[in-house]
Parts: structure tokens; C-alpha cells; sequence
């Protein structure tokens, strides 16, 4: 069963302020990398992607951070909004063997956003 | 039509009852997958399928049981399971299987095993 007392790690920002989640990832062989959101009672969504030949990458208010040399990965959302709060995950896509890839979360971190 | 659609939204069942999800996607793609996920964990990979074909099974317990009738149809089959079984069932497919493809997901089978 799950332990008692196990929270996730959670951002609280006020409306409007930038909100920037870390996320450390564990391959260094990981080739490709994704943000998704998950609200409450939903599947998780794409947010925004980046390859390992890249070290940044900008969508609509979003930008991903990639710096190999530490394993760290960061997503920043510019003027973040009510309807951003929810979990953020980063995953990696590790080969796992005879060109299968898999998808590896990392543990999320819960953003709430005050009004 | 761009997304995954899962079937039922809930389910509760005793440990002696056989059921099956349902996950249903029409993009075209042709790798499928089943993730399980606990309240407050991140998703963890069961199941992928690639062009109807096992591709990946995670050392599932046999009483799940995953089936691929179709490119756009999966199935998750569920047997004398067992209360630490409850989770959210979650669904995804992508173009292909394999590296820089983004795999769409369901809303999720909220499942409840009494």
C-alpha cells in the first residue's frame, strides 16, 4: 500500500507571477523528454517537448530548460494562471531495449495557483 | 478526431469478478499503451503494443491480461484482482512506438477493487 503521510512536492504561486517546476532525471543515455499537466480527475497532457540536441524550447507561455551536464530538466510558465494549477510531470523516453522506448515519469509536483 | 476515449469512467468490482477496459482511438496511431497510476504517484508503464503486437509487458501480474483486437482498439481484461489493484487506469497512443513520439492518454478507468 502507499505510504501514510506521502505528498508530493508542490509550487504555490499568485496569479500572474512566472512559476518555474524542476525536475532531475536519471538516464543520461534519455533522448527526449516531455511536460505534461494533469488536472484533477483527468489523463496527463502534452505541454511542450525537447530533444537531447537542445537545451531550450518555447510554446505558448511555456518554456523547457534542458541542461544534460546535471540531468536537469525545468518548465517555466510565463503569467500563470487559475487554470494552471494541476501536477506537472517530466518523463524521459528511455530505450529500453531492441529499439522499444518506454515512457518514465518522474514523481510530478503539484502547482497551485492563488488568485 | 484527436483523442482517447476510455471506457467505463468507473468501475467497482470484488476480487472474484472478471471486467474489461475498454480504450478506443481513430488518429491512426499504431502503438498503444496501458499505464497504471495510484493517487498521488506518477503513471507506471504496463502494457505497449505496437501495429497490434505485444511489444512491452512491464512483469505485469497474469491478472491482467491485455488484448489488442484492432490499430484502434485496446482492452485491458481484469481477473482476481486484488484491493491494492485500485488505481487509475490510463490509456495512451502515439504515432509509432519508439523515440520523440508523443503519446496522447485517456481520461483514465478509475478503478475499485472491494
Amino acid at each position: 500500500g502507499e505510504s501514510v503521510g506521502l505528498h508530493l512536492p508542490t509550487l504555490s504561486v499568485q496569479e500572474g507571477d512566472n512559476s518555474i517546476i524542476n525536475c532531475a532525471y536519471s538516464n543520461s543515455a534519455s533522448d527526449y523528454f516531455i511536460w505534461y499537466k494533469q488536472e484533477s480527475g483527468k489523463g496527463p497532457q502534452f505541454i511542450i517537448d525537447i530533444r537531447s540536441n537542445m537545451d531550450k524550447r518555447q510554446g505558448q507561455r511555456v518554456t523547457v530548460l534542458l541542461n544534460k551536464t546535471v540531468k536537469h530538466l525545468s518548465l517555466q510558465i510565463a503569467a500563470t494562471q487559475p487554470g494552471d494549477s494541476a501536477v506537472y510531470f517530466c518523463a524521459e523516453n528511455i530505450d529500453s531495449g531492441g529499439s522499444n522506448y518506454k515512457l518514465t515519469f518522474g514523481k510530478g509536483t503539484l502547482l497551485t495557483v492563488n488568485p | 478526431d484527436t483523442e482517447v476515449t476510455q471506457t467505463p469512467k468507473h468501475l467497482v468490482m470484488g476480487m472474484t469478478n472478471k471486467k474489461s477496459l475498454k480504450c478506443e482511438q481513430h488518429m491512426g496511431h499504431r502503438a498503444m499503451y496501458w499505464y497504471k497510476q495510484k493517487a498521488k504517484k506518477p503513471p507506471e508503464l504496463m502494457f505497449v503494443y505496437s501495429y497490434e503486437k505485444l511489444s512491452i509487458n512491464e512483469s505485469v501480474p497474469s491478472r491482467f491480461s491485455p488484448e489488442c483486437p484492432n490499430s484502434s482498439l485496446l482492452n485491458l481484461h481484469l481477473h482476481a484482482l486484488q484491493p491494492e489493484d485500485s488505481a487509475l487506469y490510463l490509456c495512451a497512443s502515439s504515432q509509432e512506438e519508439g523515440l520523440n513520439n508523443e503519446q496522447f492518454f485517456g481520461p483514465g478507468t478509475r478503478l475499485t477493487v472491494l
